[in-house]
């Protein structure tokens, strides 16, 4: 089985630009999830997809953070602008219907740097 | 608000020494527990988790974690690290009814032969 995919693994811009980082969660799986890690703090839940919806989306920061889920497949996470405080690790993690609570997989992460 | 609490932020230990990584959370209701480790260039992995039942859960590699209700603890050991168990380790936690994973700050553990 594929694992969650995430891409770009790596991306540098500049303040101010837009950046597009992009998950395609295992197939089959309803649930898709996005976390972020800003240096040396804990991995921060931003929202949570039940196919198309948003389930919850309590954790995103702020309206400079779009999320979508086209046809409930993969999903994109668009930052613009771009600010020097959303550097981090974006995470991508995706769970079968109804087992969210138990437990997810995650992808390897987007190292986002703005500069 | 929920939250979780490693206390050892970065471990250094030498092959064959004993592993104990504490995590403490907060939240007076049911709750699932994990932990996950990120061995260098990888993705985040689930190490073990407890739901129910026995307090003394055995996860991959040999590790094992025991639940302690009482004090809300959830720590992580392992009887004898190898070079391999070099890793970041996060303990993190969900309420009975939601998906969302509240984690902790993460251990970094360091192994040298």
């Amino acid at each position: 089985e594929a694992g969650v995919t995430q891409f770009p693994s790596h991306s540098v811009i500049e303040k101010g630009q837009t950046v597009t980082l992009r998950c395609d969660p295992i197939s089959g799986h309803d649930n898709l999830y996005w976390y972020r890690r800003v240096m040396g703090k804990e991995i921060k839940f931003l929202l949570h997809f039940v196919k198309e919806s948003k389930q919850d989306e309590s954790g995103m920061p702020n309206n400079r953070f779009l999320a979508e889920r086209t046809g409930g497949t993969y999903s994109t996470l668009k930052v613009q602008p771009a600010e020097l405080e959303d550097s981090g690790v974006y995470f991508c993690a995706s769970s079968q219907p109804g087992q969210g609570g138990y437990g997810y997989t995650f992808g390897s992460g987007t190292r986002l740097t703005v500069v | 608000a929920q939250s979780v609490s490693q206390h050892n932020h970065h471990v250094i230990l030498s092959e064959a020494a004993s592993l104990e990584l504490g995590c403490n959370y907060s939240y007076g209701g049911t709750v699932n527990l994990f932990w996950y480790v990120q061995y260098p260039g990888q993705h985040l992995q689930l190490l073990l988790k407890y739901f129910s039942g026995d307090p003394l859960v055995k996860g991959i590699k040999g590790f094992e974690a025991e639940f302690i209700k009482s004090k809300f603890s959830f720590n992580l050991r392992k009887p004898s690290v190898q070079w391999s168990d070099t890793a970041e380790y996060f303990c993190a936690v969900n309420s009975y009814n939601t998906d969302k994973l509240i984690f902790g700050t993460g251990t970094r553990l360091q192994v040298f032969p």
